[in-house]
């Protein structure tokens, strides 16, 4: 059965360096997002993305995080600064079409480390 | 904007049935779902309920939706050690694109 990859599953870096986040969403689908969850907090939706823009952010998207699809395969989130209060588990989603109940495809999360 | 709120823990027996609850506050929400995330894994669908409908039953889950009192339900009969996990319930407008608004998780600890 086809499902959503992330890589790598655990990243640590020091604060104020860049990091990106990779995913492979399922192929053929349409609909990308990016979500993080703070250790013990809700799961928070931060960006989706569709015919390569940026369809709704939310406050936590600001100029620091940036998202791409460089080919036919790959989405990325880009954190250009971190800071400490970025350390969180980071869920890239997909889905497949229009209309239909927006059943996202979750990946198994990117654990972010920021020291 | 849109909250949605679980309450945090739930304990039960094993064999036992659990209901875990979630209230939310978009009247505008058309699709509800309920999410399973295991220690250390993703999060995965378990079931969803169109807001015309009142419930939805699928194997050992059932849903139940008041749209008036914006409060949803998840039932899981026969509740088995296997089914210890987080459950989110979350939030939607149809159709793709529509980003998806959790509740705070609620911990389901089965216990023997």
């Amino acid at each position: 059965e086809p499902e959503v990859t992330q890589t790598p599953s655990h990243q640590v870096t020091q604060m104020g360096q860049e990091v990106i986040l990779r995913c492979v969403p399922i192929s053929n689908h349409l609909y990308f997002y990016w979500y993080r969850q703070i250790l013990g907090q809700k799961v928070e939706f931060l960006v989706s993305f569709y015919n390569n823009e940026i369809s709704e952010k939310s406050e936590i998207f600001d100029d620091q995080f940036s998202v791409e699809r460089p080919d036919g395969s790959n989405f990325t989130l880009k954190i250009r600064s971190t800071k400490l209060e970025d350390s969180a588990m980071y869920f890239c989603a997909s889905h497949p079409r229009q209309g239909a109940r927006n059943e996202q495809f979750f990946g198994p999360g990117t654990r972010l480390t920021v020291l | 904007g849109e909250d949605v709120e679980q309450s945090l823990f739930l304990s039960v027996r094993e064999g036992d049935s659990s209901v875990i609850n979630c209230t939310y506050t978009d009247s505008s929400s058309t699709y509800l779902y309920w999410y399973k995330q295991e220690p250390g894994a993703g999060l995965q669908l378990l079931t969803y309920i169109f807001s015309n409908m009142d419930m939805k039953q699928d194997q050992r889950l059932t849903v139940l939706l008041n749209k008036k009192d914006k409060h949803l339900s998840l039932r899981i009969a026969d509740t088995q050690t296997g089914d210890s996990a987080i459950y989110f319930c979350a939030e939607s407008m149809t159709g793709g694109g529509n980003k998806l608004t959790f509740g705070t998780g609620t911990q389901l600890k089965v216990e023997l």
